[in-house]
């Protein structure tokens, strides 16, 4: 298996523009978890998804941002408009449901610069 | 308010002694704890999970113990090696829950 695919891996954009990250998560991984890095913040869980069903977007910074997962093979997180505040570092992971715990396993992450 | 605390500042160690980083958290009971591994410019890997009702969990060279009462995990590497340099975070997951909340992490750096 590839692992977590994230794309773009680097995004550079200006002030106002719509922005789009894509996941496709670990094949069979009922799971999908967006995360937002930075150095002042850490690794903060924005939404996550239990089979394509948002679970908790309690961590969604405000209503310029939005996350989808139309299918068990894809997800995007949009933020529109986009400010220079947005930029950081967006990870997805995915887990399969155990009885003990999840592991969540990390894509390379999509490093976001705003201008 | 909830806090997941660990220590901020880089831990420098010789190689081939042991590294032991803290995890201390307020305001969770948590059903399980996590520990991952995160290299520049890459995504967290996990490396152990320990329950609520286990006290250690080995793994190789890495150690992870939890006390509920002093609401503490300790995550030790012995004979630490250069290649062990990474910064590593503590998870915790409250009961009932998957999301994971993630502590800040500590730079560990191993001179050879």
């Amino acid at each position: 298996d590839a692992g977590v695919i994230q794309s773009p891996r680097h995004e550079v954009t200006e002030m106002g523009q719509e922005v789009t990250l894509r996941c496709k998560p670990i094949s069979g991984h009922d799971y999908l978890f967006w995360y937002r890095q930075t150095m002042m913040r850490g690794l903060e869980l924005l939404i996550y998804f239990n089979n394509n069903v948002p679970i908790d977007d309690s961590g969604m910074p405000e209503d310029r941002f939005s996350a989808k997962m139309p299918n068990a093979s894809f997800s995007t997180l949009k933020i529109q408009p986009s400010e220079p505040r947005d930029s950081a570092v967006y990870f997805c992971a995915s887990s399969f449901r155990t009885s003990g715990g999840n592991e969540q396993f990390f894509g390379p992450g999509t490093r976001l610069t705003v201008l | 308010s909830q806090k997941i605390e660990q220590n901020s500042e880089a831990l420098n160690i010789q190689e081939g002694k042991t590294a032991t980083l803290t995890c201390n958290y307020t305001n969770y009971s948590p059903a399980y704890l996590q520990w991952y591994r995160q290299d520049p410019g890459r995504g967290p890997v996990f490396l152990l999970l320990i329950r609520e009702n286990e006290k250690e969990k080995r793994k190789e060279r890495l150690k992870v113990t939890f006390d509920t009462t002093l609401k503490q995990s300790l995550f030790h590497i012995t004979a630490s090696q250069p290649a062990d340099s990474a910064t590593y975070l503590c998870a915790l997951a409250q009961t009932g829950r998957r999301a994971l909340t993630f502590g800040s992490g500590t730079r560990l750096q191993v001179q050879p």
